[in-house]
């Protein structure tokens, strides 16, 4: 139940494409879901999140959508551009208390020029 | 500003030997984690202080591995005895916990590149 699945592993799309990551929880405690983004040889860095009260935040070309009755969100990457290539990881934090973030297994994304 | 300082950045060792991974958090942070990443398991959470103290160590995978929070500004994991199975990169992040719904943003380090041959 503390699990966050992600998919897909591996996504490879060409410049200006839309770039789409999928993620599916089961725990309904989770109030806080974060998306980062790393790039190899650096930590995992914060990029969009989002809190099950709103259904999509929208900063510059990353968007998240939230399907609470679904326990489903997603990143969409509009306009993807190759400085994008990076693995991408969604997280959930438990309502609980304290910041610990449960993290999906994470997707590597390539763009291609 | 300096972000979540690691030390070291790579690591080789031997079976058997004892490791040390050290880590400063951001400054003014009151929350420290320490995340193991490999390709088969992903980003995982070994341990996480609030105030120096450890609230949660249920990920920390067996007895070899131990962390502790000295102060504010330093942390450190051990390893003893590392074995192959410990090769990862090992993470450090850091934020400031304000309490109930509020959420802090986790600053994560470069990391720890450990190989155990």
């Amino acid at each position: 139940q503390q699990q966050v699945k992600q998919s897909p592993q591996s996504l490879i799309v060409q410049k200006g494409g839309i770039s789409i990551i999928n993620c599916a929880y089961e725990n309904t405690a989770f109030d806080y879901f974060p998306w980062y983004q790393q790039f190899p040889g650096k930590g995992p860095a914060l990029l969009i999140a989002i809190r099950p009260d709103v259904s999509e935040k929208k900063e510059g070309r990353f968007t998240i959508s939230f399907n609470k009755s679904a326990k489903q969100f997603s990143l969409h990457i509009m306009d993807s551009q190759p400085g994008d290539s990076a693995t991408y990881f969604c997280a959930a934090r438990n309502s609980g208390g304290y910041n610990k973030l449960i993290f999906g297994a994470g997707t590597r994304l390539a763009v291609h020029p | 500003d300096a972000g979540v300082i690691q030390s070291p950045r790579h690591e080789v060792t031997e079976m058997g030997q004892e490791v040390t991974l050290r880590c400063k958090p951001i400054s003014g942070h009151n929350s420290l984690f320490w995340y193991r990443q490999t390709m088969m398991r992903g980003l995982e959470l070994l341990i996480y202080f609030n105030n120096n103290v450890p609230i949660d160590d249920s990920g920390m995978p067996e007895d070899r591995f131990s962390a502790k929070m000295p102060n504010a500004s330093f942390s450190t994991l051990k390893i003893q005895p590392s074995e192959p199975r410990d090769s990862a990169v090992y993470f450090c992040a850091s934020t400031l916990e304000l309490g109930g719904p509020n959420t802090g943003e986790l600053f994560f380090g470069e990391g720890s590149r450990l190989t155990v041959l």
